[in-house]
C-alpha cells in the first residue's frame, strides 16, 4: 500500500510563511483523489483542517491554505503562530478506494 | 454535535482477539462511511479500514486484511472493528473517524482508544 511523502519537520518564526508538501503518485493523488490535510494538536485526535484540496471547513483560520497540482499537493500556514505548533498530515485515496495518509510533518514555531 | 466515542482498548496477549466500538450520535449515522484509524505510539498516523453507508463495501489495510473485520449496527448507531490474532505492531491508539463520501474527508474523529498488545 502506497504512502504520501512529507517532510518530516518544518519550523518558521512567529509571523512568518511556512509551507508543507505532500509527494504521492499517478495512482493516488496523481488518479485524480483530492487531498485532505488534518492538524493534531499534543495529545489530541487529529482535526479536519483543509478538505477537497483547497477548503477549509468552518472555524479553520484563513491563515490556512491548500494546493494541488499533479501528484502533489501542498499546505501553507501563513502569518505562523505559536497555537500553530503541531503535527500536520496529508490524506488521500488510492485506486482502490483504500485510504493513505503522509508520514506527517512537525511545525515548530521559533 | 456529532459525537464518536471509542471503546473496547485494552492490554492483550498476541494472537488473542479485541473488538472495539465506536458510538455515533449527532448525524445520522447510515448516511456516512466510517473508517477506523490508528496511530503507533510516537508514530504517525495509519489508515485501517472503511465501511460504505449502507455497509455493502468494506476495504482494508493491507497490514490488517485477513485478521481484522469492520462492522455497523444501524439500530444501535455503532461501528465495530473486530480484531484477531493481534500482533505486537498492532500496538495503537486505534480512532474512528466520519467520512462524507467514498474518497472525501474524515471530518470528525473520535477520542481514540489504546490498544496494547504484549505478553
Amino acid at each position: 500500500q502506497s504512502v504520501l511523502t512529507q517532510p518530516p519537520s518544518v519550523s518558521g518564526a512567529p509571523g512568518q510563511r511556512v509551507t508543507i508538501s505532500c509527494t504521492g503518485s499517478s495512482s493516488n493523488i496523481g488518479a485524480g483523489y483530492d487531498v485532505h490535510w488534518y492538524q493534531q494538536l499534543p495529545g489530541t485526535a487529529p482535526k479536519l483542517l483543509i478538505y477537497t484540496n483547497t477548503n477549509r471547513p468552518s472555524g479553520v483560520p484563513d491563515r490556512f491554505s491548500g494546493s494541488k497540482s499533479g501528484t502533489s499537493a501542498s499546505l501553507a500556514i501563513s502569518g505562523l503562530q505559536a497555537e500553530d505548533e503541531a503535527d500536520y498530515y496529508c490524506q488521500s485515496y488510492d485506486s482502490s478506494l483504500r485510504g493513505i495518509f503522509g508520514t506527517g510533518t512537525k511545525v515548530t514555531v521559533l | 454535535q456529532v459525537q464518536l466515542v471509542e471503546s473496547g482498548g485494552d492490554v492483550v496477549q498476541p494472537g488473542r482477539s479485541l473488538r472495539l466500538s465506536c458510538a455515533a450520535s449527532g448525524f445520522t449515522f447510515s448516511n456516512y462511511y466510517m473508517h477506523w484509524v490508528r496511530q503507533a505510539p510516537g508514530k504517525g498516523l495509519e489508515w485501517v479500514a472503511v465501511i460504505w453507508n449502507d455497509g455493502s463495501t468494506k476495504y482494508y489495510a493491507d497490514s490488517v486484511k485477513g485478521r481484522f473485520t469492520i462492522s455497523r449496527d444501524k439500530s444501535k448507531n455503532t461501528l465495530y472493528l473486530q480484531m484477531n490474532s493481534l500482533r505486537a505492531e498492532d500496538t495503537a491508539v486505534y480512532y474512528c473517524a466520519r467520512g462524507a463520501h467514498s474518497s472525501g474527508p474524515f471530518d470528525y474523529w473520535g477520542q481514540g482508544t489504546l490498544v496494547t498488545v504484549s505478553s
